[in-house]
């Protein structure tokens, strides 16, 4: 399995513009997380599915914050407008059954809003 | 809800050292613990797990040891190497399927 797949690697853009995160999880997993890392806060959990159905959207940090999960296989996390204290590290992670063996991240999208 | 606190950093060590990061955690029901590590520019990696008490897991030389009675999970290593430099998060697993990562832990091996 080539693992946890995301896309752009490096995205930057202008203040206000909208922004489009991907994700290709683990074939097979049933949870995905969407995750944020600044030096600031640390590792932010934004929002994470089960089966495509969103179960805890309590991390994402305003209404310019959305994600979808339309089939096993794909989610996105958008932002618009984008803030340039948006900059970021956003990572997608899988895992199956609970996570109880444990999250597999991919390498993430580093986002820079100028 | 759920906590971890982990032994605040950074910490630099000299080549061949013994390591300990400390990890403490609060947690409803049974979690599972695992030790994840981030090498720079990139995503975490699982680095080893424990499901049940006085589990012990491992990976590449590094141990930790699943402490029910003082809901502990520290991570050690007998000798460090320049190549193990990187990021550390304790993160336990409860029943809600979601990890609480702790704030990291960074890890400095000179030669």
């Amino acid at each position: 399995d080539a693992g946890v797949i995301q896309s752009p690697r490096h995205e930057v853009t202008e203040m206000g513009q909208e922004v489009t995160l991907r994700c290709k999880p683990i074939s097979g997993h049933d949870y995905l997380f969407w995750y944020r890392q600044t030096m600031m806060r640390g590792l932010e959990l934004l929002i994470y599915f089960n089966n495509n159905v969103p179960i805890d959207d309590s991390g994402m940090p305003e209404d310019r914050f959305s994600a979808k999960m339309p089939n096993a296989s794909f989610s996105t996390l958008k932002i618009q407008p984008s803030e340039p204290r948006d900059s970021a590290v956003y990572f997608c992670a899988s895992s199956l059954g609970r996570g109880r063996g444990g999250y597999t991240f991919g390498s993430g999208t580093r986002l820079t809003v100028v | 809800g759920d906590s971890v606190t982990q032994m605040e950093g950074p910490v630099t060590l000299s080549e061949e050292a013994f390591l300990t990061i400390n990890c403490t955690y609060t947690a409803t029901g049974y979690p599972s613990l695992f030790w994840y590590v981030q090498y720079p520019g990139e995503g975490l990696q699982l680095l080893l797990k424990a499901t049940k008490a006085d589990d012990k897991g491992s990976n590449k030389g590094f141990e930790a040891t699943y402490r029910k009675e003082t809901t502990s999970f520290h991570l050690e290593k007998g000798s460090v190497q320049v190549s193990d430099s990187a990021v550390y998060f304790c993160a336990p697993n409860t029943n809600a399927g979601k990890s609480t990562f702790g704030d990291g832990t960074t890890l400095t091996v000179k030669p």
